[in-house]
C-alpha cells in the first residue's frame, strides 16, 4: 500500500481480556517502530524493529507488553490481561533503513484501544 | 535522555493570519528536530526537520522552523494559515544517533474564517 497501515482502527474490550494490534509498513520499509499515546500526551516509544529482530523493547511498559515482526514485514503488539490504564492510541511507524536517527517516520492512523 | 516542551495547547487563529507555535527542548547531547501534524482520522505526518546546516528550515504546506541552540528552542512558523492547516502540531527530538522519538504534547490550531 501506499501508506503505513493500521488495524483495527478502534478496539474496546474487557479488562483482562488480550488484545492484538496490527501494523502493516510500507512495502520495503526495514526499520518498525511502535508508540503510545495517551490522552492529551504525545507518543512514546515502545519498541523498535529491524527487519525482523526486536533491537529495542526499552519502551515496553511491562511484560505483558509483547511485540513481534516474524517475516520483517507486518508486526503485531500484544497486550495481555489488559487494564483501563492501557487505553490509549497506538501508533506504528516505518522507515527505510536501519535504525539511522536522519531517517524519517512514517506513521499509520493509529489504534484507539479502550479498555472497559 | 530528552524532554520535550510545546508551550501552547491551544491556538485559535483567523483564516490569513500568521501563526508561531512554539517548542522547547533540553538535552544533554546534540539533537535532531522534528514537527509532525496530524490531521483528523489520519496518522502523523512529517513538516520538517532540522538535522544540521542553515537553522531555518523550510517544510511542506509553507510551513518554517527556525532552531535556536542557545534558547533550546524550535518554534514553527506559517505567514498565513488556511483553513486547512486546522489540525494538531508535535514538536519532536531524537538525540543524534539515537531513532527514538521524543514528543511534546501537541498544539492543536484551529483555524476560523
Amino acid at each position: 500500500g501506499a501508506g503505513v497501515s493500521q488495524s483495527p482502527r478502534y478496539k474496546v474490550t474487557k479488562r483482562g481480556q488480550d488484545v492484538a494490534l496490527r501494523c502493516d509498513p510500507i512495502s520495503g520499509h526495514v526499520s518498525l517502530y511502535w508508540y503510545r499515546q495517551a490522552l492529551g500526551q504525545g507518543p512514546e516509544f515502545l519498541t523498535y524493529f529491524n527487519y525482523e529482530a526486536q533491537q529495542d523493547k526499552s519502551g515496553l511498559p511491562n511484560d505483558r507488553f509483547s511485540a513481534e515482526r516474524p517475516e520483517g514485514s507486518i508486526s503485531t503488539l500484544t497486550i495481555q490481561r489488559t487494564e483501563q490504564r492501557d487505553s490509549a492510541m497506538y501508533r506504528c511507524a516505518s522507515s527505510s533503513f536501519g535504525p539511522r536517527s536522519t531517517d524519517t517516520q512514517y506513521f499509520g492512523p493509529g489504534t484507539r484501544l479502550t479498555v472497559l | 535522555a530528552q524532554s520535550v516542551t510545546q508551550l501552547d495547547s491551544q491556538v485559535p487563529v483567523f483564516e490569513e493570519a500568521p501563526v508561531e507555535l512554539r517548542c522547547n527542548y533540553s538535552s544533554s547531547v546534540s539533537v535532531y528536530l522534528f514537527w509532525y501534524v496530524q490531521y483528523p482520522n489520519q496518522g502523523l505526518q512529517l513538516l520538517l526537520k532540522y538535522l544540521s546546516g542553515s537553522t531555518l528550515v523550510k517544510g511542506i504546506n509553507g510551513f518554517e522552523a527556525e532552531f535556536n541552540k542557545s534558547q533550546t528552542s524550535f518554534h514553527l512558523r506559517k505567514p498565513s494559515v488556511h483553513i486547512s492547516d486546522t489540525a494538531e502540531y508535535f514538536c519532536a527530538v531524537s538525540e543524534v544517533g539515537d531513532y527514538k522519538l521524543s514528543f511534546g504534547a501537541g498544539t492543536t490550531v484551529t483555524v476560523r474564517a
